[in-house]
């Protein structure tokens, strides 16, 4: 069964702190690897989609890695700010070949509160 | 240029009544896929639809039900609600291959009393 898995469940950090969310899979076969923001209430927001072969992708203050071999993979966010509170899903999709489509897995996200 | 949007926004049913929600796909965008969203869960994958077909099905009883129309829009309809049943539910559209991205609307929530 595919699965995602997200660590910490949820995070608070202060204004101008760096941190980093943690996302380790088990989808087959693997297509790519995207990380959502969502805030309270609203729907999902791109920040990255990454590749097997890609091993960074970076988006203003957010860098996301991505080990296919271990598949893993992180989001890192350099000086928080205020506005960066919200949930974070890392989510992975498989190519069905039978169907002709993708397939995503979403994780439940890391819910991150950035304190003044 | 309009991303995907959702109506309504909020709803409050009773339990055992039908709720049809809507979506319009971004400009371009053949794909629509509909997700559950249950308070502090990721999002599960109801369905998807494609040229009007529905190309994929996620583990949800058939009580749910869709529709793609010529235009692409879209709707999810719920049957015999259950309390259950509450929670957010998004829309998301993408044209093309399993790289490109996909946009979500801003959801509608779903109340089951």
């Amino acid at each position: 069964k595919n699965q995602v898995e997200q660590s910490p469940q949820s995070l608070i950090i202060l204004e101008g702190k760096n941190c980093t969310l943690q996302c380790n899979y088990t989808v087959s076969p693997f297509s790519n690897l995207r990380w959502y923001k969502q805030d309270t209430g609203r729907g999902p927001v791109s920040l990255t989609i990454m590749t097997f072969s890609e091993n960074t992708k970076s988006n203003g203050r957010y860098t996301a890695t991505l080990d296919a071999d271990t598949k893993q993979s992180s989001l890192h966010i350099t000086a928080s700010q205020l506005s960066d509170s919200a949930s974070y899903i890392c989510v992975v999709s498989a190519w069905i070949s039978g169907a002709g489509s993708y397939q995503l897995t979403f994780g439940k996200g890391t819910k991150l509160s950035v304190i003044p | 240029d309009a991303g995907v949007t959702q109506s309504p926004t909020h709803l409050i049913k009773t339990r055992g009544q039908q709720v049809t929600l809507r979506c319009s796909p971004k400009s371009g965008h053949d794909t629509v896929s509909w997700y559950q969203q249950a308070l502090g869960q990721g999002p599960q994958f109801i369905f998807q639809y494609y040229e009007e077909e529905e190309r994929q099905r996620g583990n949800f009883p058939d009580r749910f039900s869709g529709h793609q129309f010529p235009n692409y829009s879209s709707e999810l309809n719920v049957n015999a609600l259950l309390l259950g049943d509450s929670a957010l539910y998004l829309c998301a559209s993408s044209f093309g291959g399993p790289g490109n991205t996909i946009y979500f609307g801003e959801g509608s929530w779903l109340t089951v009393v």
